[in-house]
């Protein structure tokens, strides 16, 4: 069975610093990881999907098969930044609709 | 578009009662996923409905729960007799069809006591 790990519940960091959320999967096949990113009071929303390849917000994260790891990075972090981040894997082709989460990293960011 | 719409936000329910939770998906959307997210843990996937089917409940709790998404009308989660354990934030999904990215709504936090 599929299984996404996010170690740290909470990453405190200062604004301007860089910010790198761990996130660590298992699965025998081809998946698909996603960030998401829930600001306060708001809805889940995507952040971005490892076959897109792009960068959302200064947001980065690469997909290490060899690690089986899907950190999120961004190397300035601002203060609007802070929000519930949150992995997950969907089997490969399902483009991510039966998803399996992370436990979720809050990060602040202080001023 | 309003986006997926889930009502309420909030609900308390004393034990042994019942709960339904309404999510009305996205305008032009015909897939509708459910999750759950108990305390301190992450989203666990509870069931995916295509309108008037199921398609996978692999993730339902074996009693208690349902889930429907009728012809017309919003996609229901029904828990019946609840219990303590069932406070958590209950969240759905929908998509264009199942090989879409699906938007999430706001959840509905459901509190037992």
């Amino acid at each position: 069975a599929q299984r996404v790990t996010q170690p740290e519940k909470l990453l405190s960091v200062f604004k301007g610093a860089p910010v790198e959320l761990k996130c660590n999967y298992s699965y025998s096949g081809s998946p698909e990881l996603f960030w998401y990113v829930q600001y306060s009071r708001q809805r889940l929303q995507l952040l971005l999907r490892h076959i897109s390849r792009e960068s959302i917000k200064g947001f980065t994260a690469d997909l290490n098969k060899g690690e089986t790891s899907f950190h999120l990075k961004k190397p300035f972090a601002q203060e609007e930044d802070s929000a519930m981040y949150y992995c997950a894997l969907a089997e490969g082709g399902n483009a991510g609709n039966m998803l399996t989460f992370g436990g979720g990293t809050r990060l602040m960011v202080k001023p | 578009n309003a986006g997926v719409m889930q009502n309420p936000r909030h609900l308390v329910r004393r034990r042994g009662q019942e709960a339904r939770l309404r999510c009305s998906p996205m305008k032009g959307h015909s897939h509708v996923y459910w999750y759950r997210q108990l305390p301190e843990e992450g989203l666990k996937f509870m069931v995916y409905l295509q309108k008037e089917n199921i398609i996978d409940e692999s993730g339902m709790p074996k009693e208690r729960f349902s889930a429907e998404f009728p012809k017309e009308g919003p996609s229901i989660l029904r828990i019946q007799q609840v219990v303590r354990g069932d406070s958590a934030a209950y969240f759905c999904a929908s998509s264009i069809n199942g090989g879409m990215l699906a938007f999430f709504g706001q959840g509905t936090r459901l509190t037992v006591v």
